[in-house]
């Protein structure tokens, strides 16, 4: 499988619950991303991950937390979430931060949909 | 963060017209890139843009970087249905390494 595979595709849970997002790359990146998507909002950079260390936290509350065990794999921890966190999920990912031009595009997944209720 | 505004909002033309759209941000960017994203799917890079001027074309689509470094502008010729979709603009500057996007431009064509 190639590209960027985000599970599960849509997501419905109570403000209680605690549930995760993954997501996987098989492109030989070492930058991965987490943005939210809301309708008829930019995209919404929450966390960068290069070479599995977190480089940035876009001042994201805590009740999403995310873990970036290698640099093939991302997830997005939920826990105790707001209606308005409900939105599209994406991850990308890149060669790595410090690369040269042709490096600069993301490879975005299709996106978790999260709907709290 | 930055804001990127995009322009028109949404679009509705007839199969074979041609689109233009145009993104124009505060600050200078080094880098500009354009997304397509197809209803339920995530963003597809379409063209990336990386100096003043450039004009950068993939098939249909062409791109350019504003001389100002502040826009860049998304021309579709001979539209078809599959063109259907919401266009991104995202842009970087010369500090840090975050990207910031444009609200889209959902386009519709109709047969």
């Amino acid at each position: 499988e190639t590209g960027v595979t985000q599970t599960p595709r849509h997501l419905v849970m109570g403000m209680t619950n605690k549930k995760s997002l993954k997501c996987e790359q098989h492109l030989g990146h070492n930058a991965m991303y987490w943005y939210k998507q809301s309708a008829k909002k930019p995209l919404e950079l929450m966390f960068v991950y290069n070479f599995k260390e977190q480089t940035e936290n876009n001042s994201v509350p805590s009740r999403f937390s995310p873990e970036c065990p290698n640099s093939s794999h991302l997830f997005l921890h939920l826990h105790t979430l707001q209606p308005e966190d409900s939105a599209l999920y994406l991850c990308a990912s890149s060669q790595d931060l410090n690369r040269g031009p042709a490096n600069y595009g993301y490879t975005f997944g299709s996106g978790t949909r999260l709907t709290v209720v | 963060g930055q804001q990127l505004n995009q322009s028109p909002q949404s679009m509705f033309i007839q199969e074979g017209e041609d689109v233009s759209m145009n993104c124009t941000s505060s600050s200078i960017f080094n880098t500009w890139l354009w997304y397509k994203q197809d209803p339920g799917e995530g963003p597809v890079l379409l063209i990336a843009l990386y100096k003043a001027g450039e004009l950068t074309s993939n098939g249909r689509l062409t791109a350019q970087f504003g001389i100002t470094r502040k826009d860049s502008f998304l021309n579709i010729s001979a539209s078809i249905p599959s063109d259907v979709g919401i266009y991104f603009c995202a842009g970087r500057g010369n500090t840090g390494n975050q990207f910031y996007f444009g609200t889209g431009t959902s386009l519709t064509v109709i047969p």
